[in-house]
């Protein structure tokens, strides 16, 4: 069964400071991978997808097939990017998607 | 275009009673999937319903139930309220087609008091 683990329920960085929320996934197949954003009193929503290989509010996220990771990372955090997030994977099963959440990290960028 | 709604927003009950919630997707998806967000154990995935049958569940017992029409909304029904159903009920919809990414949008989400 695929797995998906984000080992930090918290992160708080400096305002300036590098970030990378970590996450790190069980399958053994292609997998499809997902971070969602929660910021407060808004609903959960896309912020980027490994196959679009885009910058989202200046985060990206490298698929690593070897390392089963898929880490998201911005060089300069700003206040604005404190919220809780999902790493999330889709896979194919049984002809339909199947998707798993990770339990999210929140961050938390210090003025 | 019209976002995911869920009714109610919020929602306060007592042990061992019951309670359905209710998801309206996009226009024009066809998927859509609850989840359970709690600060403890995070997103857990609780049921997907595709074209009115359920594709899809979660680890959840069985007092956790749902169904979809064929209008694609949705209904998640708990019977038999424990303390420990008080989170926060998200729905999600999804397009599902040949070639899309699989990308979900969520709703507002549903909070559930049970005292």
């Amino acid at each position: 069964a695929q797995r998906v683990t984000q080992p930090e329920k918290l992160l708080s960085v400096f305002k300036g400071a590098p970030v990378e929320l970590k996450c790190n996934y069980s399958y053994s197949g292609s997998p499809e991978l997902f971070w969602y954003v929660q910021y407060s009193r808004q609903r959960l929503q896309l912020l980027l997808r490994h196959i679009s290989r885009e910058s989202i509010k200046g985060f990206t996220a490298d698929l690593n097939k070897g390392e089963t990771s898929f880490h998201l990372k911005k060089p300069f955090a700003q206040e604005e990017d404190s919220a809780m997030y999902y790493c999330a994977l889709s896979v194919n099963s049984g002809g339909y998607q199947k998707v798993t959440f990770g339990t999210g990290t929140k961050l938390q960028v210090i003025p | 275009k019209a976002g995911v709604t869920q009714t109610p927003r919020y929602l306060i009950k007592t042990r061992g009673q019951q309670v359905t919630l209710s998801c309206s997707p996009i226009s024009g998806h066809r998927s859509v999937s609850w989840y359970q967000q709690t600060p403890g154990q995070g997103l857990q995935f609780l049921f997907e319903y595709f074209s009115e049958t359920q594709r899809n569940k979660g680890n959840f017992p069985g007092r956790f139930s749902g169904r979809q029409f064929s209008n694609s909304r949705s209904e998640m029904n708990v019977s038999t309220l424990e303390l420990g159903d008080s989170a926060l009920y998200l729905c999600a919809s999804s397009k599902i087609l040949a070639g899309e990414s699989y990308e979900q949008y969520f709703g507002p989400g549903t909070r559930l008091t049970v005292t």
